[in-house]
């Protein structure tokens, strides 16, 4: 069984460019979650998503930053003219199904895309 | 969502038990606790989980105490593989998502 795929691995963008990451969810999971790490920092929780839905966006930058998981396809994170702060690791997780107290269920993840901004 | 401590970081000798130490005193009667943990540039690995009693796998040992006030992960035979940051989460019923703190930075000495 495939886990999080993440594409690309590494990505270098110069300053007030786009940069997207691409995430497949492990097979028979429809809920996506994206974290980033900052150098030398703790994982931060960005966003969760359903197909077509965003549930929880509260650790989304209100500017610049835009997700999106679609019927079809990978979910995707969108950074618009990216700053040099924007380097960092992006790390997107899946789980089966809503991820309550009462199941216990867990989340995987993949192994991140460093985005680098020059 | 509980809050959690941890130390900052710990030793263990390559072979011996790695016992790491978790308080989260504000836990909920429905709330779970969560283990990981994130080898330098990877990503985040599941270790274990439990709500009340102990659990083991095949990676680790998880001890919950009685009044669920704090939580160790055991791993019985430390290698230098498992050097890494070791986070413990205690996931809340209003979110789906998991907060990670600062967690432990282990380091298995040869």
């Amino acid at each position: 069984n495939a886990g999080v795929m993440q594409n690309p691995r590494h990505l270098v963008r110069r300053r007030g460019q786009e940069a997207r990451l691409r995430c497949s969810p492990m097979k028979g999971h429809s809920h996506v979650y994206w974290y980033r790490q900052l150098p030398e920092e703790g994982l931060k929780f960005m966003v969760y998503l359903q197909k077509e839905n965003i549930i929880d966006e509260s650790g989304m930058p209100k500017e610049r930053f835009s997700a999106e998981f679609p019927k079809e396809g990978p979910s995707i994170l969108r950074i618009q003219q990216v700053v040099r702060g924007d380097s960092a690791a992006y790390f997107c997780a899946s789980s089966p199904n809503v991820v309550g107290t009462g199941s216990g269920n867990t989340i995987y993840f993949g192994e991140g895309s460093w985005l680098t901004v020059v | 969502d509980a809050k959690t401590t941890q130390p900052p970081s710990m030793d263990c000798a390559e072979g011996r038990a790695a016992n790491l130490p978790c308080n989260h005193s504000t836990i909920s009667g429905n709330e779970y606790v969560y283990w990981y943990r994130q080898i330098h540039s990877q990503g985040p690995q599941y270790i274990i989980h439990g709500l009340k009693n102990n659990e083991t796998n095949e990676m680790a040992s998880l001890i919950i105490t009685e009044d669920r006030k704090s939580s160790t992960l055991i791993l019985p035979h430390a290698t230098l593989r498992d050097t890494a940051v070791y986070y413990c989460i205690v996931r809340g019923y209003t979110g789906n998502q998991f907060y990670f703190g600062t967690g432990t930075s282990l380091t298995v000495i040869p």
